[in-house]
């Protein structure tokens, strides 16, 4: 079955440092999807990325970069320069795409970040 | 509006009393789907719906049920809400199971 584990229940870091957000999956399929989405204080949940199983490029947008290691089942988010309003609740997820149909997102449970001005 | 749009928002209801949450897209999404937000356990799924008439259940679907006769609808009914229903709902919809979910602004349940 699939499950995604986010180990950091909350980081507090100063703005401006980096901070890695981590995520580690575990799915029997060879065809899967991994996302982030982002939850400020408002509350509503915003997309952030996706990215399948054959692709195993970085990604780089603006101040956020996503690190993708299929040897590792890891999906790591970075935020560079982090500033106030990075703070949220961020969720990684992953979706299954077996033969049979696909699987909704399975979402781990989260980590607090704090960005301290 | 276009989007996702739930309502209400907030909901306070009694031990026993049936409830139900509405959530209409109006992307045409094929799927649609009920997550519940609880803290220490992130987002879990009760319900979801491939199509029109087309239901199946998530992680935590005891005490819920869903419908689906239209496309943009997808109600979710607590049938005699328990206090430990208390918790975030949040309707997402997607065009395929695997793409990204697009979420409602959440409704805030309490049951006393």
């Amino acid at each position: 079955a699939q499950k995604v584990t986010q180990a950091q229940t909350e980081i507090s870091v100063v703005e401006k440092e980096d901070v890695t957000l981590d995520c580690v999956y575990e799915t029997r399929d060879t065809t899967y999807y991994l996302f982030w989405y982002k939850q400020p204080p408002s509350g509503e949940l915003v997309f952030l990325i996706r990215r399948n199983s054959f692709d195993e490029q970085n990604e780089i947008s603006g101040r956020y970069s996503w690190n993708f290691q299929k040897s590792t089942s890891s999906f790591n988010f970075t935020i560079t320069a982090s500033q106030v309003v990075d703070s949220a609740v961020y969720f990684c997820a992953l979706s299954e795409a077996p033969k049979t149909g696909n699987t909704p997102l399975v979402f781990g449970k989260g980590t607090r970040l704090s960005v301290i001005a | 509006d276009a989007g996702i749009t739930q309502s209400p928002r907030y909901k306070i209801t009694e031990t026993g009393r049936q409830v139900t949450l509405m959530c209409h897209q109006t992307w045409s999404h094929s799927y649609m789907f009920w997550y519940r937000q609880d803290l220490g356990h992130g987002l879990r799924l009760i319900y979801y719906s491939a199509a029109a008439d087309i239901t199946d259940k998530g992680e935590v679907p005891d005490g819920y049920v869903v419908s689906r006769s239209k496309t943009e609808n997808f109600p979710l009914t607590l049938e005699s809400a328990t206090r430990s229903q208390t918790s975030v709902y949040f309707c997402a919809s997607s065009v395929r199971g695997f793409s990204e979910a697009f979420f409602g602004q959440g409704t805030r349940l309490t049951v006393v």
